[in-house]
């Protein structure tokens, strides 16, 4: 069974101030997904990695991929207020039908985030 | 906007009884995921279809069940509903089955009573 660990689970950081979420996850997959949500929304995608080393980066925040390790991690620089919400890893498993595609996806927790002025 | 249509966007009912939700995914996309999201369990996969066919299966109890249609709209059905039962209820779509990428709808919020 897939299991996928974020850490941590509550973060309150101050504006300015760089920081990193984790996720580790406990099958092989070449295939990481991360989200944001803000309360009581839906999901939005914010990065697909889709290889060992992927490093993607939109604005304040970069994730890359190490599949060896099975770790994930989404870096947020110089952090600001419009950052807050909460941020879920998520990861699939190639299908179990011919070859490749998306079955459904396996979600970490999610990191609740809190950026204060 | 991900252009992935659910409705209703509220749901309020009473224990044992049954509900509907629908979903209409991207113009477009083939494949549609059902996800349930409560505070105990987090974000969970139910169940895939593509092409109206299923073809993946999660966490998804004997009580639910789903569907896609001809027209690429899929419905969950919830019945002998439960407090528990309670949750956000998202939908997603993807192209085909081997897109990688997953966009969720806005969610219908069910509360049982």
């Amino acid at each position: 069974e897939l299991k996928v660990e974020q850490n941590p689970l509550f973060l309150s950081m101050q504006e300015g101030k760089n920081y990193t979420i984790y996720c580790n996850y406990s099958t092989t997959s070449d295939r990481l997904y991360w989200y944001r949500q803000d309360p009581g929304k839906s999901l939005e995608s914010l990065f697909v990695l889709l290889s060992n080393g992927a490093v993607k980066q939109e604005g304040r925040l970069m994730a890359s991929l190490d599949t060896k390790a099975r770790l994930s991690t989404l870096h947020i620089t110089a952090a600001v207020h419009d950052l807050s919400a909460t941020y879920f890893c998520a990861v699939d498993l190639p299908s179990m039908y011919s070859g490749g595609g998306a079955d459904g996806l396996t979600f970490g927790k999610g990191t609740h985030l809190i950026i204060q002025p | 906007d991900s252009g992935v249509t659910q409705t209703p966007k509220h749901l309020i009912t009473a224990t044992g009884q049954r509900v509907t939700l629908r979903c209409s995914p991207r113009s477009g996309d083939l494949s549609v995921y059902w996800y349930q999201q409560s505070l105990d369990q987090g974000l969970q996969f139910l169940i895939q279809y593509y092409n109206g066919e299923e073809r993946a299966k999660g966490n998804i109890l004997e009580r639910f069940s789903a569907q896609q249609f001809p027209d690429l709209h899929s419905e969950l059905n919830l019945s002998s509903l439960e407090l528990g039962d309670s949750a956000l209820y998202f939908c997603a779509s993807s192209p085909t089955w081997s897109s990688y990428e997953q966009y969720f709808g806005p969610g219908t919020r069910l509360t049982v009573t």
